[in-house]
């Protein structure tokens, strides 16, 4: 199966910088989703990629996907506290089914 | 509020039992997908239901068993339990078996002493 890897596992950042993130792989992926888990919290869905060098913008957030599909990046304009969390890349399955499989995630937290 | 909820929310057991999580899909979703995650594993997929019939398997051991019933609710059995399945256990929904985006429930959180 397709896997994804996601370094380091934690960033620490003063409120109001930006924050990138990536998303890795070896091979060439059909698609890559993105997850926001809040400390306590369950994973939310925020964004699926699925086109070569696609770039969605979420507010602060931009979002986007390899030219060769094999990467992907989060980044997060100004920093707030509210964006405190583990932020998971996860590739879908495009066979019978919709399993996810994880990156380790990385852990965002925020200095006021 | 992702619409998915699961019970219960806190489990302690000991070593060698058998415990049943539920989970009750988002209204009108016929998929459901249960996760493991530990601090050493992360988020691992388990098994996936679409309308009552398993659709998918993943690193979910022969000690677990899932079902889903007809009125789309579903069960992650665990037996034999050792300390390394102290874990969170989430639950996901979607509506059809390929659907992108999964809603995921407020978990369950075992632990085994």
């Amino acid at each position: 199966g397709q896997q994804v890897m996601q370094i380091p596992q934690y960033q620490h950042v003063q409120e109001g910088e930006d924050f990138t993130t990536y998303c890795n792989s070896s091979t060439t992926l059909s698609n890559i989703q993105w997850y926001k888990q809040r400390p306590g919290g369950h994973p939310v869905f925020l964004i699926q990629l699925v086109k070569s060098g696609e770039v969605k913008k979420q507010k602060r957030l931009t979002f986007q996907f390899g030219e060769a599909k094999k990467n992907s990046s989060l980044h997060i304009t100004a920093t707030q506290t509210t964006d405190v969390g583990t932020y998971f890349c996860a590739v879908r399955d495009t066979g019978a089914n919709s399993k996810l499989t994880f990156g380790k995630g990385i852990t965002l937290s925020v200095r006021p | 509020d992702s619409g998915v909820t699961q019970t219960p929310k806190h489990l302690i057991t000991a070593t060698g039992q058998r415990v049943t999580l539920r989970c009750s899909p988002r209204s009108g979703d016929l998929s459901v997908y249960w996760y493991q995650q530990s601090l050493d594993q992360g988020l691992q997929f388990l098994i996936q239901y679409y309308n009552g019939e398993e659709r998918a398997k993943g690193n979910i051991l022969e000690r677990f068993s899932a079902q889903q019933f007809p009125d789309l609710h579903s069960e992650l059995n665990l037996s034999s339990l050792e300390l390394g399945d102290s874990a969170l256990y989430f639950c996901a929904s979607s509506l059809h078996d390929r659907d992108y985006e999964q809603y995921f429930g407020p978990g369950t959180r075992l632990t085994v002493t």
